[in-house]
């Protein structure tokens, strides 16, 4: 079946590090791809997706390519703050179904 | 417009007793789905229901049962809780088409005691 496989965490970085957050899946046919944020005590927010192979999402500096031929989706970002210390959560949904599948979240923590 | 609003918070109750939670998806949207998540297992999914027929059902005991009414509001029921049922309930709204995103609540912050 569909599963998304996620980095483990937790990750600590210092403030403007590089920061990639690795994300791969295993999926019939063609899902759309995305990541979600969560700050504490809060639900999860999108932050990017992309629909097809090579689509490229991006949003408040943070991307993702969607490499089909490594069933790949990995989050980077170039210089990390303190504000982007939050969990972040790779998302697939089927294309043959509504049903999205989620990995494990990977916590994030930027010291200044 | 208007997110996906979920109700109550937050929650204590005791062992034994059974709870239920509200979720009002956005505007427009049938698709609703609940998901339990903890420390220790993560985000698990609970179940989708879509024009008030339940969909798609993950791997959790009978306790867990939902419903969704006509205007797509969407109800979930835990009975004869457990201590381990203490979780953070999300519920996420989207369409049926294609390639788009679900658009989570708040959640629900659940305690037993």
């Amino acid at each position: 079946g569909d599963s998304v496989t996620q980095m483990e965490g937790p990750v600590t970085l210092s403030e403007e590090a590089f920061l990639t957050i690795n994300c791969t899946y295993t999926a019939t046919g063609y899902p759309s791809l995305f990541w979600y944020v969560q700050y504490p005590g809060e639900g999860l927010q999108l932050l990017l997706k992309a629909t097809k192979a090579d689509d490229k999402g991006s949003n408040k500096g943070f991307e993702a390519t969607y490499r089909k031929e490594t069933t790949s989706f990995h989050l980077e970002k170039g210089s990390v703050q303190v504000s982007d210390s939050a969990v972040y959560f790779c998302a697939l949904r089927s294309n043959t179904g509504n049903q999205f599948y989620f990995g494990t979240g990977t916590s994030l923590t930027v010291i200044p | 417009k208007a997110g996906v609003t979920q109700t109550p918070r937050y929650l204590i109750k005791t062992r034994g007793q059974q709870v239920t939670l509200s979720c009002s998806p956005i505007s427009g949207h049938r698709s609703v789905s609940w998901y339990q998540q903890t420390p220790g297992q993560g985000l698990q999914f609970l179940f989708e229901y879509f024009s008030e027929t339940q969909r798609n059902k993950g791997n959790f005991p009978g306790r867990f049962s939902g419903r969704q009414f006509s205007n797509s509001r969407s109800e979930m029921n835990v009975s004869t809780l457990e201590l381990g049922d203490s979780a953070l309930y999300l519920c996420a709204s989207s369409s049926r088409t294609p390639n788009t995103e679900a658009f989570f609540g708040q959640g629900t912050r659940l305690t037993v005691v």
